[in-house]
């Protein structure tokens, strides 16, 4: 079945960076985008952007231009999500997500990774 | 950017039908997912592209989206149907995918 399984928790200094992988089973890898989305303590959930592990081309949101990068290894069917220069603002869970697209173009995450805890503290 | 508003929280007593609102500009015009998402765990796709539902959700989930709301209805709420749920769209002038705040259900 459809599993996608993520690095353990990771404590950082500000100022540091962060490197999540989201290993993925059961389905054709370079078949569907990966997004990455977090979550901060209390708060909601935040689109932080997309790989397409086919071509491994990516598109980030705004608010992450220049300090995430998404890569992926499709050898061993895994995504990354790297983000540098952290502050305390960084600390979340940081979700994977597949995302299958209809015909019509409509996209979705139906399957999602458990999250990743970055915690963010000096 | 654009902006989905939801309300903060609803409650409502078992085996009564329960309402989320997701509000947008023109929203109707956008394809419109809902996940739901229990304390401590992973969001849960439960209706996407405004009415579908994945296997596995029961058909006491639902969605519509016209005009500017889109709803999630579930009727017959279940004490297990406690949970946060979003919306999210993608925003084309933007190219972004947008949640938004959240809904906690109360089942009372």
């Amino acid at each position: 079945q459809v599993r996608l399984v993520q690095s353990g928790a990771e404590v950082k200094k500000p100022g540091a960076s962060v490197k999540i992988s989201c290993e993925t089973f059961g389905y054709t890898f370079t078949g569907f985008f990966i997004h990455w989305v977090r979550q901060a303590p209390g708060r909601g959930l935040e689109w932080m952007g997309e790989i397409n592990p086919n071509s491994g081309d990516t598109k980030y949101a705004q608010k992450f231009q220049g300090r995430v990068t998404m890569t992926r290894d499709t050898s061993i069917t895994t995504a990354y999500m790297e983000l540098i220069s952290l502050t305390s603002g960084d600390t979340a869970v940081y979700y994977c997500a597949r995302v299958p697209c209809k015909t019509n173009g409509v996209c979705y995450s139906d399957y999602w990774g458990p999250g990743t805890l970055v915690t963010v503290s000096s | 950017s654009y902006v989905l508003t939801q309300p903060p929280s609803v409650s409502v007593a078992p085996g009564q039908r329960a309402r989320i609102t997701c509000g947008g500009n023109n929203i109707g015009s956008k394809s419109v997912h809902w996940y739901h998402q229990k304390t401590g765990q992973a969001p849960v796709l439960v209706v996407y592209d405004d009415s579908d539902r994945p296997s596995g959700i029961p058909e006491r989930f639902s969605g519509s989206n016209s005009g500017n709301t889109a709803t999630l209805t579930i009727n017959r709420v279940e004490v297990g149907d406690e949970a946060d749920y979003y919306c999210q769209v993608w925003d084309a002038s933007s190219d972004d995918w947008v949640f938004g705040g959240g809904t906690k259900l109360t089942v009372l």
